[in-house]
């Protein structure tokens, strides 16, 4: 595809529902991460994924939060029992080299998440 | 250790003027210094990134200084234009194992007035 992109752009559950969020990342691209961005703050890393390596989880704030990445493309992201602290804008990002020195991670526009 | 500070939260520049952002970090593994805008509704896109072992590094416009023995960093946006209107935040990337994440600013809203 031309970008990354992320499915819902904006979803509103209540308080103790599970949400499920997805992304698709740049086709051939094979690092992912999620990022999480509360309202007027910046993006706080939640979890990454290389090639078939064991992801790096270590930004996930609970064990509610839980992700997996399938066939190595798509991602979808778990947030159970959801808080109105898990309120934020989620995003998604990939990138083709992330051994290199200078990578780009590319974003997709994030999911909403707005938890009443 | 992992944290990146950036300042100011806001700025107002007349169109023409020069936009100045500052970020300051502690952790001295970290080996790639991005820096990111974004608009309202949109996710961050890369607007110009620096490696440690350069001091400057300008394209168009837009310069960064970098100063390694401070642990600072600035964005330079030089005759700022109104489209540059956005939030900007500084990033830097963990340089150990597998600590590939950015861990970013927390953000600068530029307003460029017409």
């Amino acid at each position: 595809g031309a970008g990354v992109s992320q499915s819902p752009s904006n979803k509103v559950t209540e308080k103790g529902k599970d949400v499920e969020l997805r992304c698709d990342p740049i086709s051939g691209h094979t690092a992912l991460y999620w990022y999480r961005q509360s309202l007027g703050q910046g993006l706080e890393f939640l979890i990454y994924f290389q090639g078939n390596s064991a992801p790096d989880k270590s930004g996930l704030p609970s064990d509610r939060f839980s992700a997996e990445r399938t066939g190595g493309s798509v991602s979808t992201l778990t947030i159970q029992r959801t808080q109105q602290e898990d309120s934020a804008v989620y995003l998604c990002a990939s990138s083709s080299q992330p051994s290199g020195m200078e990578e780009t991670q590319y974003f997709g526009p994030g999911t909403r998440l707005l938890v009443l | 250790q992992q944290q990146v500070k950036q300042s100011p939260q806001s700025l107002i520049v007349q169109k023409g003027g020069i936009s100045i952002i500052n970020c300051a970090y502690e952790n001295t593994a970290f080996d790639y210094f991005p820096w990111y805008q974004q608009f309202p509704g949109k996710g961050p896109a890369l607007l110009i990134a620096i490696r440690p072992d350069v001091s400057e590094k300008k394209e168009g416009r837009f310069t960064i200084s970098f100063n390694k023995s401070a642990k600072q960093f600035s964005l330079h946006i030089m005759d700022s234009q109104p489209g540059d209107s956005a939030t900007y935040f500084c990033a830097a990337r963990g340089g150990k194992g597998s600590a590939r994440q950015l861990t970013f600013g927390s953000g600068t809203q530029l307003t460029v007035l017409p």
